[in-house]
């Protein structure tokens, strides 16, 4: 059963349009959230995370908002640039526990066109 | 800056062969993880340690082994490599927080081709 769900497998925008990545969540005992970039070949990077306390956090161009009572989160990139074309990783951690792990969705590529 | 850096970015072994793979961390973190990352899988969690000779499976542990001597380095095994194994390997680590809400960080992967 998959608990982090990223619906769309891929995402292609116009350069310096904006990029919206959704993803969805069904543990209500996740408390933090984190975006993962991957370009081919190369290891997963962090992005930006968010915790459950908030319901916005803004790192430059990249925002992540949660909306905890729909049980979703998405990742807005404005404007969108070319080097951003990758795969994008949600990923989410529970509270407490001895769960050291996070659970991560299968990745949204996305494409930004010149 | 973390850093994570893996053995070998590219492998190519035999069916039946014994591979293994290293990862090692430079930030003193407790936590190492190693995933395998197929196209529309995303990242499945073979094995975890959280402290030095401490181990649990992840979500497809079959087929798979790990070592953790020192806290720094984290091997996976293929006691018996299989094409179905051919994929790409990533290591991650995070440190151990009180309040959990820990940032993995990953390695470059390792891209194994088991022939």
């Amino acid at each position: 059963d998959q608990q982090v769900k990223q619906n769309s497998p891929s995402l292609s925008v116009q350069e310096g349009r904006i990029s919206i990545l959704n993803c969805d969540y069904t543990n209500s005992m996740f408390d933090y959230f984190l975006w993962y970039k991957k370009y081919p070949a190369e290891g997963p990077t962090f992005l930006i995370s968010i915790s459950s306390i908030k319901d916005k956090n803004e790192d430059g161009r990249f925002t992540v908002f949660l909306n905890k009572s729909a049980k979703h989160l998405s990742l807005h990139i404005v404007p969108s640039q070319p080097g951003d074309s990758a795969v994008y990783f949600c990923a989410a951690d529970s509270i407490g526990g001895s769960n050291y792990k996070l659970t991560f969705g299968k990745g949204t590529l996305l494409t930004v066109n010149p | 800056d973390v850093k994570v850096t893996q053995s070998s970015r590219y492998l190519v072994k035999r069916t039946g062969e014994k591979v293994f793979l290293e990862c090692v961390q430079d930030m003193d973190h407790e936590n190492m993880f190693w995933y395998r990352q197929d196209p529309g899988l995303g990242l499945r969690l073979i094995y975890f340690s959280y402290d030095v000779k401490m181990k649990e499976k992840g979500d497809i542990p079959e087929g798979y082994s790990v070592s953790r001597e020192k806290k720094e380095r984290f091997s996976l095994i293929l006691e018996s490599a299989s094409t179905n194994q051919t994929s790409m390997y990533l290591c991650a680590s995070s440190p151990l927080l009180a309040g959990g809400q820990e940032t993995q960080y990953f390695g470059p992967g390792t891209r194994l081709l088991v022939l």
